[in-house]
């Protein structure tokens, strides 16, 4: 199947301070990405849906001054928690779909598990 | 509003037997349906999927089976091994036009015993 990264994989940072995980589809081009957060022993929420040279759409309840999405090429999508609280603390997991006819199968990065402090 | 539901948090199955995972939907417009496994500090991996055209699809030990009348769907494992130990989501998605969002389940975990 198709291969997603994400970069770093779990990041510590101060209250107040920004941080950016990177999301890359390494075999295939993605002009759809989607931010995923996960709660412990939940299931997973869809923060936002990134569309490569255009806007995110953001889910009901997500601040999009907070959570900024940038998909500036069809293989790498960011995702920076600006100002970031502890309650920010989460993993936060990104996917691609890749295009296939009558496919909607999504493929999944690791992961990335931010603790805010 | 939980679209999709796993009634079922835990299961607990011993090797070489029969894993079987329900998930329920209340949205009629979903059409495509998926299961995923996660590991604990993992990503989710993509198992198998199944079109509403479709009652079941078989890829090896994973099978789906979907009943649209009831809004139900299933995953069967057979042989379960203690490997196959993780949570297994269900998710759902609607037609094109819906941009391809996921709806997941609340996860079910499963536990394989040797």
């Amino acid at each position: 199947g198709a291969v997603v990264s994400q970069h770093p994989s779990w990041v510590i940072c101060k209250s107040g301070t920004s941080v950016k995980i990177e999301c890359r589809s390494l075999d295939f081009q993605a002009t759809t990405m989607f931010w995923y957060r996960q709660f412990p022993k939940q299931s997973l929420m869809l923060m936002a849906t990134s569309n490569e040279g255009s806007k995110a759409t953001y889910e009901q309840g997500v601040e999009k001054d907070k959570f900024l999405i940038n998909h500036a090429s069809l293989t790498l999508s960011t995702l920076t928690v600006t100002s970031a609280h502890p309650e920010d603390s989460s993993f936060y997991i990104c996917s691609a779909r890749e295009p296939s006819p009558g496919g909607y199968e999504q493929y999944f990065g690791p992961g990335t598990r931010l603790t805010v402090t | 509003d939980q679209q999709v539901k796993q009634n079922s948090p835990s299961l607990s199955v011993q090797e070489g037997r029969i894993s079987i995972l329900n998930c329920d939907y209340t949205n009629s417009m979903f059409d495509y349906f998926l299961w995923y496994k996660k590991y604990p500090a993992e990503g989710p991996t993509f198992l198998i999927s199944i079109s509403s055209i479709k009652d079941k699809n078989e890829d090896g030990r994973f099978t789906v089976f979907l009943n649209k009348s009831a809004k139900h769907l299933s995953l069967h494992i057979v042989p379960s091994q203690p490997g196959d130990s993780a949570v297994y989501f269900c998710a759902a998605s609607g037609t094109e036009t819906s941009g391809s969002r996921l709806t997941f389940g609340e996860g079910t975990q499963l536990t394989v015993n040797p």
